[in-house]
C-alpha cells in the first residue's frame, strides 16, 4: 500500500544553518505530495505541495522538489529561524487511496539561537 | 474564502462522561470533511471522514462516533469518554474529489480525560 517515510527527530539546529528533512513514499501511481507545518499548540498549516514530477513547490523560504526516480520529497531551506520551530509532516494523495492523505510520523524541528 | 471553526479549544472531561466536538466550514459547498486525533508528540490518526450528508466512513474501531447533519458541520461524539480518548482532535476538509487539492485544518480541541 502507500505509505511516506520521513527522518526521525527531533532535528536541532543553530540559527541560519541548512535544512534538510528527508521524505520518501511508495505509491501505485502519480501522487500529489505535500508537507504541512504545525506549530506548538496549533493545528497543521499547509506549506507548500507538488502535483507532478520535478514539480517544485515553495513558501516562506522552504522549496521540496518532487523527485519520481528517487520517490522522494525532502524539505529544505537555506537559513533557518528560530520562528521554524515546529513539526513538519509529509503527506500524499492519490486516486487509488481516495484521495485520503497518507501522513508521515512527522519530524520535529527545533532551531536554537 | 474559506474557513474552518472548531469549538471547544481545551476540554477537560471526567471518564465515562460524554462528549461533543463541533466543526464548521464556511464559504465552500460539498466539501470532504475528516475528524483526526493527534496523540501527545505523534503524527496524525485519521479517525472519520465524509463525502457528504449522512455519509461517515470509520477508519479505526474506536469509543467515538462522527456525523454530519449538514453539508458543512461536522460533529465528534462519544457517549462514554475513556482515558485513552486525550488527544488533540483535529478537523479538516477539502475540496470534493481532486487529489491536487490539500486538506485544510481548523486549530484543534486539546481534550484531557481525567
Amino acid at each position: 500500500g502507500n505509505s511516506v517515510t520521513q527522518m526521525e527527530g527531533p532535528v536541532t539546529l543553530s540559527e541560519e544553518a541548512f535544512l534538510t528533512i528527508n521524505c520518501t513514499y511508495t505509491a501505485t501511481g502519480y501522487p500529489s505530495l505535500f508537507w504541512y507545518v504545525q506549530y506548538p499548540g496549533e493545528g497543521l498549516q499547509l506549506l507548500l505541495k507538488a502535483t507532478k514530477a520535478d514539480d517544485k513547490g515553495s513558501n516562506k523560504g522552504f522549496e521540496a522538489t518532487y523527485r519520481k526516480e528517487t520517490t522522494s520529497f525532502h524539505l529544505e531551506k537555506g537559513s533557518v529561524q528560530v520562528s521554524d520551530s515546529a513539526v513538519y509532516f509529509c503527506a500524499l494523495s492519490e486516486r487509488a487511496s481516495n484521495y485520503q492523505l497518507i501522513w508521515g510520523a512527522g519530524t520535529k524541528l527545533i532551531i536554537k539561537p | 474564502s474559506q474557513t474552518i471553526h472548531q469549538w471547544p479549544a481545551t476540554l477537560v472531561q471526567p471518564v465515562g462522561s460524554p462528549l461533543s466536538l463541533e466543526c464548521t466550514v464556511e464559504g465552500t459547498s460539498n466539501p470532504n470533511l475528516y475528524w483526526y486525533r493527534q496523540a501527545a508528540g505523534r503524527g496524525l490518526q485519521l479517525l472519520f471522514y465524509s463525502v457528504g450528508i449522512g455519509q461517515i466512513s470509520s477508519e479505526v474501531p474506536q469509543n467515538l462516533s462522527a456525523s454530519r447533519p449538514q453539508d458543512r458541520q461536522f460533529i465528534l461524539s462519544s457517549k462514554k469518554l475513556l482515558l485513552s480518548d486525550s488527544g488533540f482532535y483535529l478537523c479538516a476538509w477539502s475540496v470534493d474529489g481532486n487529489s491536487n487539492q490539500p486538506q485544510h485544518f481548523g486549530d484543534g480541541t486539546r481534550l484531557s480525560i481525567l
